[in-house]
């Protein structure tokens, strides 16, 4: 079975920075384009960014929201995808879920249980 | 950015109802389009992808249909299990966006 199990949420101030990571198993990680998608206290789903595999250059994409201030990376040697979070704003308070994106298509077949990050002071 | 619109917000039905949640968006996005459920506390799961195709495993009185801008997500008998948030999702065009979600309550 597919996991992904993110860490490393937890509270932090405005403008400060965090990192989350996500570990995956049980899948061929190195195969797959991989998201971070987030979700508000009490709100909808919001997409954040997307990093594709290697053999597209492990290009990213991302939200305009967060755009400049976040970065995806992975290491594929350790199964890893991370998220780095700078310049945090309370508005990002939300949970954090890593997702996977199957080999044939864009859209998102497995998620994390997700971890909290909350911005306050 | 393409939009996408979910109607209705709050849908309130009983067990054994036919249900159809509607998802427009602003813009053609020809069958790129996933829908998810997702329930207090727990991740989102997918129930269709490619506007029409059910993923592996998912029950099949989940069905879903649409082309273009215009896609309905239509579960036949609701079961207890399927009182939950449904968000659509168009894989188009980046960045990738979701409605805004539905809730479908208990009557």
């Amino acid at each position: 079975e597919v996991q992904l199990v993110e860490s490393g949420g937890g509270l932090v101030q405005p403008g400060g920075s965090m990192r989350l990571s996500c570990v995956a198993s049980e899948f061929t990680f190195s195969d797959h384009y991989m998201d971070w998608v987030r979700q508000a206290p009490g709100k909808g789903l919001e997409w954040v960014g997307r990093t594709r595999n290697k053999a597209r250059g492990y290009s990213t994409e991302y939200a305009a929201s967060v755009k400049g201030r976040f970065t995806i990376s992975r290491d594929d040697s350790k199964n890893s995808l991370f998220l780095q979070m700078n310049s945090l704003k309370t508005e990002d308070t939300a949970v954090y879920y890593c997702a996977r994106v199957p080999r044939d298509s864009r859209y998102v077949d497995y998620w994390g249980q997700g971890t909290l990050v909350t911005v306050s002071s | 950015d393409i939009q996408m619109t979910q109607s209705p917000s709050t849908l309130s039905a009983s067990v054994g109802d036919r249900v159809t949640i509607t998802c427009r968006a602003s813009q053609s996005i020809s069958n790129w389009l996933a829908w998810y459920h997702q329930k207090p506390g727990s991740a989102p799961k997918v129930l269709i992808y490619q506007a029409s195709s059910l993923e592996s495993g998912v029950p099949s009185r989940f069905s879903g249909s649409g082309s273009g801008t215009e896609f309905t997500l239509t579960i036949s008998s609701l079961h207890p299990d399927d009182f939950a948030s449904y968000y659509c999702q168009q894989y188009h065009t980046y960045p990738v966006t979701f409605g805004q979600g539905t809730k479908l309550e208990i009557k």
